[in-house]
Formats: C-alpha cells, sequence, structure tokens
C-alpha cells in the first residue's frame, strides 16, 4: 500500500497564482485527480487526466505531474476558490483508489 | 445529468450493522462503470471504501474488506453498502458516487449528496 501527502494548508491572496501539491509513489505511474469540496458540499470533480477539466470547471484550474508529485494550479485564485482541495490516485499496491489528506485553500 | 441519492438510516447501534442504498438517474448501471462509496469522517479528509461493477464485481479498501459488502441492483438502478460491526469509528458521512476509468484507474466523477451516519453506544 502507499500514501498521498499533501500539505494541510495553504494560502493565496485574491487574483494571484497558487498550487497545491501531493506526492506520492503511485503518481510515478498514474496522473493524480483533484477534487473541490466547499463546507457541508460533496467533493467536485476539477482535474483528472493530464490536465482535463470537466465541463463547467474555469480554466484557472489546471494539473500537472512530474515524478512523484501530482500539483494543482489555480492561476488568478478567486474568493469562491476557498475550499478544501484532495488529491487521488490509484494504489500501485492493489487495484484501489487513494486519497490525500487535502489541502485547505484560504483566499486572502 | 447523472444524479445521485443516497438513502438509509442516520442512527446505527454500536456492533450493529450500517446499509445504505443509492438511487442513480440519468444513467444506466447496466451500461457499465463502477459504481463507489466513500467516507468522510466529520473535520477530517476522504476514505474510499470500496466499488462495484454493473455485473457484481467488486473491490474494497484493504483497511475495511473483512467488514464491507457492496452490491448492484440493475433492476432499479441502485447500488447498497454494508458495513458489519460498526464502531464510533464508523460515524462519518457516506457518499455514493459513480466512478469513470481514464489513464488506468477510475475514480468518482458525480458524487451523491453525502449522508450523515452516526453509531451511538
Amino acid at each position: 500500500s502507499s500514501e498521498l501527502t499533501q500539505d494541510p494548508a495553504v494560502s493565496v491572496a485574491l487574483g494571484q497564482t497558487v498550487s497545491i501539491t501531493c506526492q506520492g509513489d503511485s503518481l510515478k505511474n498514474y496522473f493524480a485527480t483533484w477534487y473541490q469540496q466547499k463546507p457541508g458540499q460533496a467533493p467536485v470533480l476539477v482535474i483528472y487526466g493530464k490536465d482535463r477539466r470537466p465541463s463547467g470547471i474555469p480554466d484557472r484550474f489546471s494539473g500537472s505531474n512530474s515524478g512523484n508529485t501530482g500539483s494543482l494550479t489555480i492561476s488568478g485564485a478567486q474568493a469562491e476558490d476557498e475550499a478544501h482541495y484532495y488529491c487521488a490516485s490509484r494504489d500501485t499496491g492493489g487495484y484501489h483508489l487513494l486519497f490525500g489528506g487535502g489541502t485547505r485553500l484560504t483566499v486572502l | 445529468q447523472v444524479q445521485l441519492q443516497e438513502s438509509g438510516p442516520g442512527l446505527v447501534k454500536s456492533s450493529e450493522t450500517l446499509s445504505l442504498t443509492c438511487g442513480v438517474s440519468g444513467y444506466f448501471i447496466s451500461s457499465g462503470l463502477y459504481w463507489g462509496w466513500i467516507r468522510q469522517s466529520p473535520g477530517k479528509g476522504l476514505e474510499w471504501i470500496g466499488s462495484v461493477f454493473h455485473n457484481g464485481d467488486t473491490y474494497y479498501n484493504p483497511s475495511l474488506r473483512s467488514r464491507v459488502n457492496i452490491s448492484v441492483d440493475t433492476a432499479n438502478n441502485q447500488f447498497s453498502l454494508r458495513v458489519i460491526s460498526v464502531t464510533a469509528a464508523d460515524t462519518a458521512f457516506y457518499y455514493c458516487a459513480r466512478q469513470i476509468l481514464h489513464n488506468g484507474y477510475d475514480f468518482p466523477d458525480y458524487w451523491g449528496q453525502g449522508t450523515l451516519v452516526t453509531v451511538s453506544s
């Protein structure tokens, strides 16, 4: 089994760019998937595969992967982007899904 | 538009069985894909529980495998979760989700709104 590690909290000034990272051995083989979760709501898929966005997700959200690290970048963060962000990937040791511990993003 | 809705008791006694059902609309489970359950203890992160394919094949989180069963009912376009011998540690928001396959693994794209299940002593 493996793990996905995220920084617990990150902050960004309104309109600036921020990257949220996710580290884990499984990311050497699989792209990270990213979810946004606001208080009291279910998670929402924002990035999957090689930087793909579901319909309705603003293009200020982008994803990248390098080595054992996946990154979610928000270019020009807005107040409504304040949320928890979770990465996910397949476990290298078996056919099941892992989630990172989550990063709380604060927009200042 | 794909929609999922969890249903089931919000309160379960310790040592008993937690049972939830997820009704799906806007997509036929029999068409394919995996259908999963994820939980989140209050104030904590997400934990994947397991998934079921439309033909009944399942795979589970190794940490929960001994206590979990997920089944599918294509006739009623729904799938279900059972967790036996629950404890306070099983108190959580339970989400059902459709899982799509992309780049080597499947992951949730559509989620239900979630339902809080509290385990009482």
